[in-house]
């Protein structure tokens, strides 16, 4: 089955740093990959779509300055969170899709910014 | 307008008994798919099963299945056989076919499902 991997898995940062996350499809293309957040006890907030060979597309109210989001090929999207805050601390989860009505998850980066 | 309500933040069920889960939805597109995934304390999301807006029948996987409700726009997961290890948070989850969603997924704000033993 279509696979989908972030890394890390987790990353503690000092207040001011920048965050790299990377999500890859393992065995298949995807065009378009999405970024969602996820606080605690909370649902899935769709951040951005990631499409590959062009700029993402932002939800209202994410700031596309401070989440950079690069789309390089068909198979990596790059989420950067630039001068992180405590606030930014959060569940960050992507999604890509292949042939079908499905959508994979990979399992998600916890970032802690201290 | 939401577009996804689970109107149980929390669900308690006996091992080994049945339990539903509501969902409800709102979309005027036509083509549309109704998704439910699991999210254990580990995070990840496990994808359960599906219902596409044409499917006749409902939905089954294993113990999972839907119960597709078109006309009242709601699409209830039921589970089977309540297991301890089912204990997690439940989302579902549209998507919308027309207009170039293209696998973009709106979430309900999830239940939380607790297997008692």
């Amino acid at each position: 089955g279509a696979v989908v991997s972030q890394h890390p898995s987790w990353v503690i940062c000092k207040s001011g740093t920048s965050v790299k996350i990377e999500c890859r499809s393992l065995d298949f293309q995807a065009t378009t990959m999405f970024w969602y957040r996820q606080f605690p006890k909370q649902s899935l907030m769709l951040m951005a779509t990631s499409n590959e060979g062009s700029k993402a597309t932002y939800e209202q109210g994410v700031e596309k300055d401070k989440f950079l989001i690069n789309h390089a090929s068909l198979t990596l999207s790059t989420l950067t969170v630039t001068s992180a805050h405590p606030e930014d601390s959060s569940f960050y989860i992507c999604s890509a899709g292949s042939k079908g009505p499905g959508t994979h998850f990979g399992p998600g980066t916890r970032l802690l910014v201290l | 307008a939401q577009k996804i309500t689970q109107t149980q933040p929390g669900m308690f069920v006996q091992e080994k008994e049945a339990v539903t889960l509501d969902c409800t939805y709102d979309t005027s597109d036509p083509s549309y798919g109704l998704f439910w995934y699991k999210q254990p304390s580990s995070g990840e999301m496990i994808f359960l099963i599906y219902q596409g807006s044409y499917d006749q029948q409902n939905a089954t996987e294993g113990r999972y299945s839907l119960n597709f409700q078109k006309a009242r726009k709601s699409a209830n997961l039921v589970i089977s056989a309540s297991q301890l290890g089912d204990s997690a948070m439940y989302f579902c989850a549209m998507r919308e076919f027309s207009g170039g969603s293209n696998y973009k997924l709106t979430f309900g704000k999830g239940t939380l499902l607790t297997v008692n033993p």
